[in-house]
């Protein structure tokens, strides 16, 4: 079936970079996505990336995907503390275009 | 801001009662999709309905129904309210079922007692 893995919870020093990684099952995704939520507010799309891409770069966001391993990572360069939230991983399903399936998220942790 | 508005912001219902969410969508956008997000998990996908007819549906039993109206509104109905009903309630909008980016709401707080 489909399913989305993340690590729970990461922690860093602002000004560092952070690495949230993601695993994902269904091969036929053709987006994968990376949303950030903060505590009480819905979703926010921070970016995408189209499956036949390996990498893209957004400012301080950089994403990778490794379509052979199923694995998709967020990199964050010069992380602030308004960076502190939770970050969902997310491929699109097969049945419906803008439907997603979502990991539980990674709690990012930014201390100064 | 989204443009994606959802009411109401918080409820309580008692076990076995009815709710009806609602969620205004960006003007033009014909897709809509319900996510239930337990505290501490991920959003789950509920159903979508692209131009009021249900366009795809997540494991959730049939006491969970939806209406897309053509004023870009939409509802998620759940009958028999369950204690693990209980959740963070969001709907996103996309341009159509094929968009690539889906816009969510601020989300509506359900707890059942």
């Amino acid at each position: 079936g489909e399913d989305v893995e993340q690590s729970l919870f990461l922690s860093v020093r602002e000004g560092d970079s952070s690495v949230i990684n993601c695993t994902y099952t269904d091969s036929s995704s053709t987006y994968l996505y990376w949303y950030k939520q903060e505590p009480g507010a819905g979703l926010q799309l921070l970016t995408y990336i189209f499956s036949n891409m390996d990498m893209k770069q957004d400012q301080r966001l950089t994403v990778l995907l490794n379509k052979k391993d199923k694995h998709l990572s967020l990199r964050i360069a010069d992380t602030q503390t308004g960076d502190s939230a939770i970050y969902f991983c997310a491929e699109s399903m097969a049945q419906a275009g803008t439907a997603l399936i979502f990991g539980k998220g990674t709690t990012l942790s930014v201390s100064s | 801001e989204t443009g994606v508005t959802q009411s109401p912001t918080h409820l309580i219902k008692t076990r076995g009662q009815q709710v009806t969410l609602r969620c205004s969508s960006q003007s033009g956008h014909n897709t809509v999709s319900w996510y239930q997000q337990a505290l501490g998990q991920g959003p789950q996908f509920i159903f979508q309905y692209y131009r009021e007819e249900e366009n795809g549906r997540g494991n959730f039993p049939p006491r969970f129904s939806g209406l897309q109206f053509p004023n870009y509104s939409s509802e998620l109905n759940v009958n028999a309210l369950e204690l693990d009903d209980s959740a963070l309630y969001l709907c996103a909008s996309s341009l159509d079922s094929n968009s690539v980016e889906a816009f969510f709401g601020q989300g509506t707080r359900l707890t059942v007692v």
